[in-house]
């Protein structure tokens, strides 16, 4: 079974832009996570998609949104990027939205905004 | 609300040795507790969880431990290889089935 894939690899963005990366989950998972993973502050939470709909989300502004299509592919888009926005974003995916099951994460998108 | 501490940053072992890293977390109801060993330009991967109705969890050369009293939940590696050298990650539950992690730990095999 393949494993949770994510587009592109890197990122170099200016700040002002806006960016969207790509995540497709393991074939039968219907529960993406996004997190941004900077040195020394772990994984924090971005949000969660679940059959389409966003069901939590974490503490970030606005400007960080997300979508997730029919196939549970999904897209996170950061609009009017900031220096502080350089970090990898990873995603996950888990079979349930409804327990804690085991997260599959995709190896990320490395941004670097400039 | 949920916050987990994780210790400690940087842990450097001689090959052979043992490691042990530490989370303590602060909601008395939490109760799932994994491990995530994350590889160079790679994303997490869970290694080991435990639950709260047992004290102790092993799988060959790795173990976590639960003190639901004192509030820690502890990673141990045994007999420690190269390959063990990554960040791990504790975490811990937040509502909604969603998890608060740990800072990481950085562990240093050396040969």
């Amino acid at each position: 079974k393949a494993g949770v894939t994510q587009t592109p690899r890197y990122l170099i963005k200016t700040r002002g832009q806006q960016v969207t990366l790509s995540c497709s989950p393991i074939s039968g998972h219907r529960s993406v996570s996004w997190y941004q993973q900077t040195p020394g502050q772990g994984l924090q939470f971005l949000f969660e998609y679940f059959s389409e709909t966003q069901r939590n989300k974490g503490n970030f502004p606005g400007r960080f949104s997300g979508r997730q299509f029919s196939n549970s592919r999904s897209e996170m888009n950061v609009s009017t990027l900031e220096l502080g926005d350089s970090a990898l974003y990873l995603c996950a995916s888990k079979a349930s939205g409804v327990s804690y099951n085991e997260q599959f994460f995709g190896p990320g998108t490395r941004l670097t905004v400039l | 609300g949920e916050n987990v501490e994780q210790h400690p940053s940087t842990l450097s072992v001689q090959e052979g040795d043992s490691a042990v890293i530490k989370c303590t977390y602060s909601d008395s109801a939490s109760n799932y507790f994994p491990w995530y060993k994350q590889e160079l330009g790679k994303g997490p991967q869970l290694i080991i969880d435990i639950r709260s109705n047992v004290g102790e969890k092993k799988d060959q050369r790795i173990a976590v431990t639960l003190n639901k009293t004192a509030k820690h939940f502890s990673l141990h590696i045994t007999e420690t290889q190269p390959e063990d050298s990554a960040v791990y990650f504790c975490a811990a539950p937040l509502e909604s089935y969603q998890l608060i992690w740990g800072a990481g730990t950085k562990l240093i095999i050396k040969p």
